[in-house]
């Protein structure tokens, strides 16, 4: 079925230095989310993406969708230890179903 | 406060004893879905709804019921829960096909 293969699994960082994260897909993708669930929480809705090429930007997070609308990256610049946690990529499904990838999670050290 | 509200937060039950987790949202959204989460699978959708008496399975339907008798309300019914039921359960609800979803706060259920 549908998936998306999302990588690394794990990064650990020292505060201050830049993550990124991925999200690939052997199909093309009609939108796609990004979710941050911190440890013990719940996840919380970040972004959507809807077009070819996207990039937006939310302060130290930046958002990109691929220009053939099978990746995603998100971008966190200069880590903070507020940023530790799991992120996920999730798209809709053409049912309104979601499908997510295995998210990574992220630990900053101080 | 615009919310998804599950209960309850924690429940510890025994193999066999019907159980029922409420999903409540204030948005009026018409999307709404019931995920589990298990250390090394992430996230996986139980069953989705698309509005009101519109209802189809997920990833991983087997052993659970779902109702949408109200666009507000989406409950998760294990009618003979199982150990490998054991997990935390995540309700959530959007505006739109394949938008933002909203999450309630879990429900960490132990089937013993």
């Amino acid at each position: 079925g549908q998936q998306v293969m999302q990588i690394p699994q794990y990064q650990h960082v020292q505060e201050g230095e830049d993550f990124t994260t991925y999200c690939n897909s052997s199909t093309t993708l009609s939108n796609i989310q990004w979710y941050k669930q911190r440890p013990g929480g719940h996840p919380v809705f970040l972004i959507q993406l809807v077009k070819s090429g996207e990039v937006k930007k939310q302060k130290r997070l930046t958002f990109q969708f691929g220009e053939a609308k099978k990746n995603s990256s998100l971008h966190i610049t200069a880590t903070q230890t507020t940023d530790v946690g799991t992120y996920f990529c999730d798209y809709g499904g053409s049912q309104g179903n979601l499908i997510f990838g295995k998210g990574t999670k992220l630990s900053v050290k101080p | 406060e615009a919310q998804v509200t599950q209960n309850p937060r924690y429940l510890i039950t025994v193999t066999g004893k019907k159980l029922t987790v409420t999903c409540s949202q204030n948005m009026n959204h018409e999307y709404m879905s019931w995920y589990r989460q298990d250390p090394g699978l992430g996230l996986r959708q139980i069953y989705y709804s698309m509005n009101v008496e519109v209802t189809d399975k997920g990833d991983v339907p087997e052993g659970y019921k779902v109702s949408r008798k109200e666009k507000r309300n989406f409950p998760l019914i294990l009618e003979s829960p199982s150990p490998n039921q054991t997990s935390l359960y995540f309700c959530a609800s959007s505006p739109r096909q394949g938008g933002g979803y909203t999450f309630g706060s879990g429900t960490r259920l132990t089937v013993v």
